[in-house]
């Protein structure tokens, strides 16, 4: 049974770049099984998938932030992580992470408040 | 981008009450689609993938049905921890999207 834990600040200033990490356990994210993905929820766009990454570190971003985000691995660490630049209020929410086979949602993490904010 | 709409936004029952929740997709996704439940504070969980099969472990008071672009969930004789927020997935193609949500509120 995979568990997931998301790590990171609460609180990022806007234009600067948030920095998310999910750790993984119950298995190794250096296998084909499952997908990485994150997935944020603010009270103006509710869900949104924002991206995955595959265990040999290929990438699927949303349209809308493939120009600010970066997806990436550590499979030393059996992580997984995320990078978002030039943040701006609209970037608030919760942030998940999740592993998915198919696009099927399994496994999430509790998620991680992360605001916006001068 | 594939737009899924959900109606309702919200709904008000009672216990033991049958409901039906459903979504729309803007383009047909087959049967590429799956339904989370939400409980405030928390992760969604999965219930049912692919339009009608039911995850391990769900009750089977809870059912899926459609193909193509709609699709709705059942919810059978309503129990009080079914009261939360339901939320449509299409799984067809990137971007994925989610439906903005049903609440399902007690009466």
């Amino acid at each position: 049974q995979l568990q997931l834990q998301e790590s990171g600040p609460g609180l990022v200033k806007p234009s600067e770049t948030l920095s998310l990490t999910c750790n993984v356990s119950g298995g190794t994210i250096n296998s084909p099984t499952h997908y990485w993905n994150w997935i944020r929820q603010s009270p103006g766009k509710g869900l949104e998938w924002i991206g995955s990454i595959y265990y040999r570190g290929a990438t699927n971003y949303h349209p809308s932030l493939k120009s600010r985000v970066t997806l990436s691995l550590d499979t030393s660490k059996n992580q997984f992580s995320l990078q978002l630049r030039s943040l701006t209020a609209a970037d608030t929410g919760v942030y998940f992470c999740s592993a998915s086979t198919t696009m099927i949602l399994y496994y999430w993490g509790q998620g991680i408040l992360v605001t916006v904010s001068s | 981008d594939i737009q899924m709409t959900q109606s309702p936004s919200s709904l008000s029952a009672s216990i033991g009450d049958r409901v039906t929740i459903t979504c729309r997709a803007s383009q047909s996704i087959s049967t590429y689609l799956n339904w989370y439940q939400q409980k405030p504070g928390k992760a969604p969980k999965v219930l049912i993938s692919t339009a009608s099969s039911l995850e391990s472990g769900v009750p089977s008071r809870f059912s899926g049905s459609g193909s193509g672009t709609d699709f709705t969930l059942t919810i059978n004789g309503l129990r009080p921890d079914d009261f939360a927020t339901y939320y449509c997935q299409q799984s067809n193609r990137t971007p994925y999207t989610f439906g903005q949500g049903t609440k399902l509120e007690i009466k």
